[in-house]
């Protein structure tokens, strides 16, 4: 099965800096990588994602890239604000069987 | 639009009793999914139905069940509660295939004590 790995587990930046969290992924087959923020005690709700036929997306202060061949896509968010502090999650997903698979999150601290 | 809705938001079990958690969503979706989140774990995959019909294990399987009742709904039956099987509990929802976002229920915290 899928096995995606996710780093930093803890991040803490200035208010106005950016913010760079990594993952990997081992299924080739996986073709579809959504980036999830889950506030403290609430649900996940999908902030950005990627198909691996593009190579970068971009939304306002949010961007994610894509390496398929490297299986490695990161989330960068620039301009960090305080209402960015949240756990942040990436995920991998293959039209197979539709099952998503999630790293471990990421903790980000923006620090006014 | 409520989106997708699970019961109980809390819950206290013994250990050894069972429960079941519901999960209805409104939005057509062919895939839905039980999640469990455990500090420093992530969100780990149980079971899931990638259409009506259909049910899979996913990484954790190991003490739960499903049912897919119909399209809208998705079950996760604990048949013999262990203190192990804390934690918080999302069941979610996709279109299917292709792969699209998927959403996430509310959760269910559980402990079992």
């Amino acid at each position: 099965g899928e096995n995606v790995e996710q780093h930093p587990s803890t991040l803490s930046v200035q208010e106005g800096d950016s913010a760079v969290i990594k993952c990997t992924y081992s299924d080739s087959a996986s073709n579809y990588f959504p980036w999830y923020k889950q506030e403290l005690g609430k649900r996940p709700q999908l902030i950005i994602d990627i198909r691996s036929n593009v190579g970068e997306k971009k939304d306002q202060r949010i961007a994610v890239t894509l390496n398929k061949t490297a299986k490695h896509f990161s989330l960068h968010i620039t301009e960090t604000q305080p209402e960015d502090s949240a756990v942040y999650f990436c995920a991998a997903s293959r039209n197979a069987g539709n099952q998503f698979y999630f790293g471990t999150g990421t903790s980000l601290t923006v620090i006014p | 639009n409520a989106g997708v809705t699970q019961t109980p938001k809390f819950q206290v079990l013994k250990t050894g009793q069972s429960m079941t958690l519901q999960c209805a969503q409104d939005m057509n979706h062919n895939s839905m999914y039980w999640y469990r989140q455990d500090p420093g774990m992530g969100l780990r995959l149980i079971y899931y139905s990638a259409s009506e019909g259909t049910t899979d294990k996913g990484e954790v399987p190991n003490g739960y069940n499903v049912s897919r009742l119909n399209k809208r709904e998705f079950s996760l039956r604990l048949e013999s509660a262990a203190p192990s099987q804390t934690s918080v509990y999302f069941c979610a929802s996709s279109v299917g295939s292709p792969n699209t976002e998927a959403f996430f229920g509310q959760g269910t915290r559980l402990t079992v004590v």
